[in-house]
């Protein structure tokens, strides 16, 4: 049974800072996907990393994947209060997603 | 064009109760999904359709939790005598394709309280 494993689970940050979330996960896959998700609201497609050394980045948020290394990363670069919200990564297995708990992001003027 | 939409958006029900959720996919989306996100945690997958094949049951808690879906269109989530355990969001997400490979477009949820 795959395990996906985030953490931090709560990340307080100043604005202007940097940061990284990562996310472990415990078989072999070859997709993941980072979701946000705002208060109240459903999950929003941020990113699909598709193989191993994959890189993208999309505003202030940048995205990588290691599969040998079962990890991927959500760096944050001078954050802005905007980006508060859970940040959700998850894992392709058989038919379905397995996602991990989510990191609540919040950022402080 | 059109998401996935979900109704009811809330829905508050008495324990022992029976629910009824809607999913309906957007148009053209063979494979659609159900997951519950309970308080504070990750949404857990509970079951998967695609076209006309058999769906993946795999992930529904107890037999008190069925799901319908009529070829590709709308999708029902039922769940039978209600427990307070299941209070949750339960969300909807369809997908072309055949695989968990596609990618998920998620409704909005429907917010389900057990008293």
């Amino acid at each position: 049974e795959l395990k996906v494993e985030q953490n931090p689970l709560f990340l307080s940050m100043q604005e202007g800072k940097n940061y990284t979330i990562y996310c472990n996960y415990s078989t072999t896959s070859d997709r993941l996907y980072w979701y946000r998700q705002d208060p109240g609201k459903s999950l929003e497609s941020l990113f699909v990393l598709l193989s191993n050394g994959a890189v993208k980045q999309e505003g202030r948020l940048m995205a990588s994947l290691d599969t040998k290394a079962r990890l991927s990363t959500l760096h944050i670069t001078a954050a802005v209060h905007d980006l508060s919200a859970t940040y959700f990564c998850a894992v392709v297995y058989g038919n379905k997603l397995v996602f991990g708990a989510g990191t609540i992001l919040r950022v402080k003027s | 064009g059109a998401g996935v939409s979900q109704s009811p958006s809330n829905k508050v029900t008495e324990k022992g109760k029976d629910v009824e959720l809607r999913c309906d996919p957007i148009s053209g989306h063979t494979a659609l999904y159900w997951y519950r996100q309970r308080l504070g945690q990750g949404l857990e997958f509970l079951i998967y359709f695609q076209g006309n094949s058999a769906p993946d049951k795999s992930g529904l808690p107890s037999d008190r939790f069925s799901a319908e879906r009529t070829g590709e269109s709308v999708s029902t989530l039922t769940i039978q005598r209600t427990q307070q355990e299941d209070s949750a969001v339960y969300l909807c997400a369809s997908s072309l394709g055949t695989s968990a490979y596609n990618e998920q477009f998620f409704g909005p949820g429907t917010r389900l309280t057990v008293l």
